[in-house]
């Protein structure tokens, strides 16, 4: 069965600092995956997708997700944080019919 | 374009009530989907409609959970009788076409409704 894990429940980083959130996903083939950000009170917001050919894809905000197939992994990354960016995060896998969300990452950003 | 539209935004009600939520998705989405955010949890599927169609509602605890969308377009989620542990975020979400696979097909969520049963 197809499932997404997201390791870190809770990360706090410094305004300006980089940022990685952890993302695994178990799936026979290379499924389709996601990258989704939920501020408080507020649907969830598209950042990157990737479906195929280079593996390192560029999203909104400025942050990128690399997909490496031989770990099962689609981190998503951040050179430099800002304040702004203290949500939830929601990495997403789908084979083609159904998404399935991780159980999110929440990110504080600290001034 | 505009989003994907959900009302209300917050419902407080007590336990063994009705209440109905109401979404209407992108114009020209065909596809629906429902689900379920509770608190610390990512969201998880109940429904999904293709047009006016269930593709998947294996996930709806049928008992007491209903869906439509009977003209293709909006839809109504009702809950009746309400359990305690249905506080929850219901989202709606709604994609170009079915199957998440497709390039210009990823999910557009609205802002959810957030469910207090006492």
């Amino acid at each position: 069965a197809q499932s997404v894990t997201q390791p870190d429940i809770h990360i706090t980083v410094s305004e300006g600092a980089s940022l990685e959130l952890r993302c695994n996903y178990s799936y026979g083939a290379t499924p389709y995956l996601f990258w989704y950000v939920q501020s408080p009170g507020q649907g969830l917001q598209l950042l990157l997708k990737y479906f195929s050919g280079d593996t390192l894809v560029q999203g909104i905000k400025g942050f990128e997700a690399e997909f490496k197939r031989s770990q099962s992994s689609f981190n998503l990354r951040k050179p430099s944080v800002h304040w702004s960016d203290a949500a939830e995060y929601f990495c997403a896998v789908t084979p083609g019919n159904q998404f399935y969300f991780g159980t999110g990452t929440s990110l504080t950003v600290i001034p | 374009e505009a989003g994907v539209a959900q009302s209300p935004r917050y419902k407080i009600i007590e336990k063994r009530q009705s209440v109905a939520f109401w979404c209407n998705p992108i114009s020209g989405h065909a596809t629906l989907y429902w689900y379920q955010q509770i608190l610390g949890q990512g969201p998880k599927l109940l429904i999904q409609f293709q047009n006016n169609g269930v593709v998947d509602d294996s996930q709806l605890p049928k008992d007491r959970f209903s869906a439509e969308r009977l003209k293709g377009v909006d839809s109504t989620l009702k809950i009746q009788p309400a359990k305690l542990e249905d506080s929850a975020v219901y989202l709606c979400a709604s994609s170009l076409i079915w199957g998440g696979g497709a390039v210009n097909s990823p999910l557009h969520f609205g802002n959810g409704t957030r469910l207090t049963v006492t």
